[in-house]
Parts: structure tokens; C-alpha cells; sequence
């Protein structure tokens, strides 16, 4: 059974900090990972990664993969208020399906 | 844009009743799916749709039955609501190219069932 787990579950930081989140993953036939934001509505898409080491970066947030390890981190660097959000990482398989994560309910207090 | 909506933002059934929840989508994709989400347990596939008229089950079809009748509409249907169907609903949709990774989400339904 394929499995996304992301850690931690929430997270809780002041403006200006810069966070990590972590997404972890055991799939069959793996053929990418994404990142999606998702605040009180549709998640948004954020980042495709398919090839480790190859930093994906979009302003003050990055993500990279690691296809031996199994694993990929989204950075957030001096975060924002607007960066409060749950962000969801989801693996691609077979044909179109994603298997998601729990999410990271991330904070940001003013 | 790619643009999905769901026919509902907000739903409140009782138990027992038969629920449609619909989901439209402009951009001519292949692919429809719908999830339900649950804090601390993210998003869960329910079914899936390829085509017109066909759908497949995912991992959580229990409770649930879909239909596609036109492309860019498909429909979960909770033939008998139940309390732990209290949910936040989403649906998503895809082109079919084998080379296309991402989906696009509508904004969600959130359901109570009383």
C-alpha cells in the first residue's frame, strides 16, 4: 500500500522565522511529488519535483527531493502571516493518482 | 484558468437521506476525481473517473457511488448519509497526458450529516 507521511502535523512560528516541513514516502511505481498550499479554500499548486538534488524555488519558498531517502522538504524562509496555511505533499503513482500526506497545519503569528 | 466548481460550499443532511454533491470542470480535462479530507488524515481518494461513463473505485469507496454522464461533470452520491460522512469534500480534475502531474481542486464542500 502506498503511504505519504509528512511531519510535523502543525507547526506554530512567529514572522520572520524560517521553516521546514517534511514529507516522506513509501509508493510503488513513483513518478513525482508535489507540493500544494491550501488555505480556507481549493489547494493550490505549488511545486512538481521529479529528479532529486534539483532545488525547486518560487520567492521565500523552495523544495527539493531526495529519491533515495525517500523523502522531500518545502522551505519557507522569513515567513508571513499569509503564509498560514495547511500545506499538503502528495506523490504521484500510477496513472493519475495521488496519494497525499496528512498535511502540515503551519501558523504564522504576527 | 482552470476553473472547478462544487455545487455546494456548505451542506447539511440528516442521516439516512440521499446526498448529490456535483462537480464541474471548464477546461476539457480527461480526469475527475473526488477526495474527502479529515484533520489528521489528509486527503482520501474516494472514486475516480478516466472517461465518460467510467469510474474506478479508490481507497475509501465505502458508502459511495459516483457517476459521469458528461465530461465535465461528475457527481458522488451518498446513497444513505451517515454521521461519519461528516466531512470536508473536494473535487479535482486532470488532463490525461501521461506527462501531466498536477490536479486542480474546487474551493470544497463541507458536509454535516446530523
Amino acid at each position: 500500500e502506498d503511504k505519504v507521511v509528512q511531519s510535523p502535523l502543525s507547526l506554530v512560528v512567529h514572522e520572520g522565522d524560517t521553516v521546514t516541513l517534511n514529507c516522506s514516502y513509501e509508493v510503488t511505481n513513483f513518478r513525482s511529488l508535489l507540493w500544494y498550499k491550501q488555505e480556507k479554500k481549493a489547494p493550490t499548486f505549488l511545486f512538481m519535483l521529479t529528479s532529486s538534488g534539483i532545488e525547486k524555488k518560487s520567492g521565500r519558498l523552495s523544495s527539493i527531493l531526495d529519491k533515495k531517502e525517500l523523502f522531500s522538504i518545502l522551505n519557507i524562509t522569513a515567513t508571513q502571516t499569509g503564509d498560514s496555511a495547511i500545506y499538503l505533499c502528495a506523490v504521484r503513482t500510477s496513472g493519475s493518482r495521488l496519494t497525499f500526506g496528512e498535511g502540515t497545519q503551519l501558523t504564522v503569528n504576527p | 484558468d482552470v476553473k472547478v466548481t462544487q455545487s455546494s460550499r456548505y451542506l447539511v443532511k440528516r442521516t439516512g437521506e440521499k446526498v448529490f454533491l456535483e462537480c464541474v470542470q471548464d477546461m476539457d480535462h480527461e480526469n475527475m476525481f473526488w477526495y474527502r479530507q479529515d484533520p489528521g488524515l489528509g486527503l482520501r481518494l474516494i472514486y475516480f473517473s478516466y472517461d465518460v461513463k467510467m469510474k474506478e473505485k479508490g481507497d475509501i469507496p465505502e458508502g459511495y457511488s459516483v457517476s459521469r454522464e458528461k465530461k465535465e461533470r461528475f457527481s458522488l452520491i451518498l446513497e444513505s448519509a451517515s454521521t461519519n460522512q461528516t466531512s470536508m469534500y473536494l473535487c479535482a480534475s486532470s488532463p490525461a497526458s501521461v506527462s501531466y502531474n498536477e490536479q486542480f481542486f474546487g474551493p470544497g464542500t463541507r458536509l454535516t450529516v446530523l
